[in-house]
């Protein structure tokens, strides 16, 4: 049972460079999301799906840029990293629906020098 | 719009002895309240849910957690602390629409032998 794949774990970037973080899952699932997760401060939303071809923001979205061309996949873009960006990275899908159980990824840790 | 307070960043328990983890939360609709807990170096997994049937609800690993609408609060208990419950805890409230999560700034639960 695969679930929610991240790739990559871990990532250190330099200030101005881009990047892709993967999110793919093999649920079916209509819903994935991605949230950044800093200390003391839970996790924030940064942009959501409800389909393929469909997203929206969410609480943090600057500087990120998302895409869903598939149901299965819902990669986050950083256009240009910033040191603010440094942060733990989650994806999570569900099923659509107000209540439904999120499942999330094991995470990205990434840093921005 | 919704927000989550979780009070205390960090517990400590001893082993055999009751958690108790405090959340409250504010919504401008009838809420739906989540626990997650995250293992070390892990993503989050659902503890328990309340989406409008019974107050009181039990979860996995022994968690149960109290829904108080004149209090606004969704606490969560365990009668008797485990080793393996050392994680961090996370209280959440689901948005009007959709599957989008506000969390709480998460409680980090340290067991004691």
């Amino acid at each position: 049972n695969a679930g929610v794949t991240q790739t990559p774990k871990f990532q250190v970037l330099k200030t101005g460079q881009s990047m892709t973080l993967q999110c793919a899952q093999d649920m079916n699932h209509e819903y994935m999301s991605w949230y950044r997760q800093d200390p003391g401060m839970g996790l924030r939303l940064i942009h959501y799906s409800v389909g393929a071809g469909i997203t929206d923001q969410g609480e943090v979205p600057n500087g990120y840029n998302v895409s869903r061309s598939t149901t299965e996949d819902f990669p986050l873009r950083l256009l240009s990293a910033a040191p603010s960006q440094t942060s733990v990275y989650f994806c999570a899908s569900s099923t659509r629906g107000r209540g439904e159980k999120l499942f999330f990824g094991s995470g990205t840790q990434l840093s921005v020098l | 719009a919704q927000s989550v307070t979780q009070l205390g960043s960090h517990v400590s328990v001893s082993e055999g002895a009751l958690v108790l983890l405090r959340c409250n939360y504010s919504s401008s609709v009838p809420p739906y309240l989540f626990w997650y807990v995250q293992y070390p170096n892990q993503g989050l997994q659902l503890l328990l849910k309340y989406t409008s049937a019974a107050t009181l609800v039990k979860g996995i690993n022994g968690f149960e957690a109290e829904f108080k609408k004149s209090e606004t609060s969704f606490h969560l208990t365990k009668p008797s602390a485990h080793m393996s419950d050392a994680a961090e805890y996370f209280c959440a409230v689901s948005q009007a629409a959709g599957n989008k999560l506000t969390f709480g700034g998460g409680t980090r639960v340290l067991v004691k032998p």
